[in-house]
């Protein structure tokens, strides 16, 4: 079974840094997905990001990109610029990749969560 | 608006009672699944459902019952309450396993005392 692991309950940024949450996973796999939901107050969960396991460039979505390590099966968050509005709960999440006849069935496997606080 | 709608959005149980913990999407989706969210674990699956006719034990199933009643509908119902149910519950759907545009409910707090 897929682990993700974040080691940081809490961070805090100063508006206007960057700040970088780390994931790790733990995989047999080697195709897969990981993604990055931002949660705010009003509980919803909010996709920032997605990388494929296959592609070796990073994603980035402005203000929002990843390190993505494969062998060493690490995932981490940069955000730029940070902004009050990114005050959140950040969850670090994998997926299998399911090709014909696969079985992961579009199972997440969330990690522990971060809480990042900006400060003004 | 599209999207996944989750009723009740609060709820305080006694131990013991028993409740339905409704969720229903309008996109069309085939896959849908139930998560428990609780400080320190992150949200972790308790079944799933991935297309109608079907439903499957996640990782913490025990104590919860599903039913996939349409495509649109998936119900989680909770047949004798325990405190350590209390947390927050997610609904989540997906066009198909193969997909990754998850679309979330926004929650149901749940308080079993």
């Amino acid at each position: 079974a897929q682990t993700v692991t974040q080691s940081q309950p809490e961070m805090s940024v100063q508006e206007a840094e960057t700040v970088t949450l780390s994931c790790t996973y733990d995989t047999s796999e080697s195709d897969y997905y990981l993604f990055w939901y931002k949660q705010p107050p009003s509980r919803q969960m909010i996709l920032v990001i997605r990388q494929e396991a296959y592609k070796q460039q990073n994603a980035t979505e402005n203000r929002f990109s990843v390190n993505f390590q494969k062998a060493a099966k690490s995932f981490s968050l940069k955000i730029s610029d940070s902004q009050l509005g990114d005050a959140a709960m950040y969850f670090c999440a994998y997926r299998s990749h399911t090709n014909a006849g696969g079985t992961s069935y579009g199972k997440l496997t969330f990690g522990q969560g971060t809480i990042l606080t900006v400060h003004p | 608006n599209a999207g996944v709608t989750q009723t009740p959005k609060f709820q305080v149980l006694k131990t013991g009672q028993s409740m339905t913990l409704q969720c229903a999407q309008d996109m069309n989706h085939n896959s849908m699944y139930w998560y428990r969210q609780d400080p320190g674990m992150g949200l972790r699956l308790i079944y799933y459902s991935a297309s109608e006719g079907t439903t499957d034990k996640g990782e913490v199933p025990n104590g919860y019952n599903v039913s996939r009643l349409n495509k649109r509908e998936f119900s989680l119902r909770l047949e004798s309450a325990a405190p350590s149910q209390t947390s927050v519950y997610f609904c989540a759907s997906i066009r198909d396993p193969g997909s990754y545009g998850y679309t979330f409910g926004s929650g149901t707090r749940l308080t079993v005392v």
